[in-house]
């Protein structure tokens, strides 16, 4: 069935370690793998996605990595910072019964603890 | 080019109303998705809205529906509100909705039903 599981629910590092959150999804047609940002209040925000014709891809200190075979991705983020304190979502699409729509973790509050 | 916006921005309803949701994407995308987002259940697809229809729908009771206009904008309504209706409804957009496009979210709707 449709799925995608996050973990963890709850990150906490210390300023200037990195952190990583891993999602597993389980649609194998799924190629497009968004990561998401969402500060307390606000909306959601892109931060860095992946295509499923590349392994991993890297945005200054984010990177996201996909294994296909596995069907996992990850998000690292190295060198926290306190700004990066916020709810991280991942998502997979997904057709189901003739309906296409995106799934999404069910999210990693980070807190970098300076 | 200005970001989703969504209206209202917060409302206060009593069970058995009923209420009527805004969106209007990015000027360009015929796009536009509605989700609910709980701390219990996380971000769920309600449904998707390109070009007036329908075209993808979740698995949300049909007391929820919604609409599209010729200018992409997008309504969403809710009848026979409920105490677990409450939640912050986010409406998504972008060109036009295939699998490797990235979702642009509006702030967002927070509805309190009481």
């Amino acid at each position: 069935g449709e799925n995608v599981e996050q973990h963890p629910s709850t990150l906490s590092v210390q300023e200037g370690d990195s952190a990583v959150i891993k999602c597993t999804y389980s649609d194998s047609a799924s190629n497009y793998f968004p990561w998401y940002k969402q500060e307390l209040g606000k909306r959601p925000q892109l931060i860095i996605d992946i295509r499923s014709n590349v392994g991993e891809k890297k945005d200054q200190r984010i990177a996201v990595t996909l294994n296909k075979t596995a069907k996992h991705f990850s998000l690292h983020i190295t060198e926290t910072q306190p700004e990066d304190s916020a709810v991280y979502f991942c998502a997979a699409p997904t057709t189901t019964s003739g309906t296409y729509k995106y799934i999404f973790g069910t999210g990693t509050r980070l807190k970098v603890l300076a | 080019k200005a970001g989703v916006t969504q209206t209202p921005r917060y409302l206060i309803k009593t069970r058995g109303q009923q209420v009527t949701l805004s969106c209007s994407p990015i000027s360009g995308h015929r796009s536009v998705s509605w989700y609910q987002q709980t701390p219990g259940q996380g971000l769920q697809f309600l449904f998707e809205y390109f070009s007036e229809t329908q075209r993808n729908k979740g698995n949300f009771p049909g007391r929820f529906s919604g609409r599209q206009f010729s200018n992409s904008r997008s309504e969403m309504n809710v009848s026979t509100l409920e105490l677990g209706d409450s939640a912050l409804y986010l409406c998504a957009s972008s060109w036009t909705g295939n699998y490797q496009e990235t979702q642009y979210f509006g702030p967002g709707t927070r509805l309190l039903v009481l």
